[in-house]
């Protein structure tokens, strides 16, 4: 199985300010039949399913604000929040489908400074 | 707009049948591009996959290597839904569940929250 690993486990950032979150894939999760690294990122509110951010590893869903990016490649990738509003406090997860079994990242807890 | 709607009882006793329904509106499970999931959270495990079905043709299943012997995901395309059936659930099978659309997992269920107790 491909072993997703987050960091940091928390985080705390003033309003306003910039949020980064890592994620490492224990292999390469860039598929060269599509050009295409199989990573997403979501977001999960407490008695919330997760809600699909970032897919293709950079492409942000329909209606997810542009403070959300999405950067990286083959094994280590990153989720920033730019000018961290207070309705982004939440878990974050990442998540490969690259293979099956799919497998998501242990999640990182983001708060308000 | 797709919907997923799920169903099914939240309280089981070990060695029972875990069985839960996902009702989609807006798609087809039938379609042809895209899967259909099942994912359970808890404390423990954190969001882990159980499997899978699609159709490319015909009907596919994948799972996971963990529920593999006890786990079974079919499509009823008569009523748009699809369903998982977990067997021999003990403490250790307590989790929300949830129906996802994808992947990307771009369309999930409201979750359910599966109690295994004596």
């Amino acid at each position: 199985d491909i072993v997703m690993t987050q960091s940091p486990d928390s985080l705390a950032v003033s309003l306003g300010e910039r949020a980064t979150i890592n994620c490492k894939s224990s292999q390469n999760i860039f598929y060269s039949f599509n050009n295409k690294n199989h990573l997403s990122w979501y977001q999960q509110k407490p008695g919330q399913p997760p809600k699909l951010l970032i897919y293709w590893a950079s492409t942000r869903e329909s209606g997810v604000p542009d403070r959300f990016s999405g950067s990286g490649s083959e094994t280590d990738f990153t989720l920033t929040i730019n000018s961290l509003q207070a309705e982004d406090v939440a878990v974050y997860y990442c998540q490969q489908y690259y293979g099956i079994p799919y497998t998501f990242g242990q999640g990182t807890k983001l708060q308000i400074k | 707009q797709v919907q997923l709607r799920q169903s099914g009882p939240g309280l089981l006793k070990p060695s029972q049948t875990l069985s839960l329904t996902c009702a989609i509106s807006g798609d087809s499970v039938s379609s042809d591009s895209v899967a259909w999931n099942w994912i359970r959270q808890s404390p423990s495990r954190g969001l882990e996959w159980l499997g899978r079905t699609y159709y490319r043709s015909k009907w596919f299943n994948d799972y996971a290597v963990s529920v593999k012997s006890r786990i079974t995901i079919n499509p009823d395309t008569s009523k748009n839904q699809f369903s998982l059936q977990l067997n021999s659930v003990t403490p250790e099978d307590t989790a929300v569940y949830y129906c996802v659309r994808g992947a990307p997992l771009d369309y999930w269920g409201q979750g359910t929250l599966v109690t295994v107790s004596s």
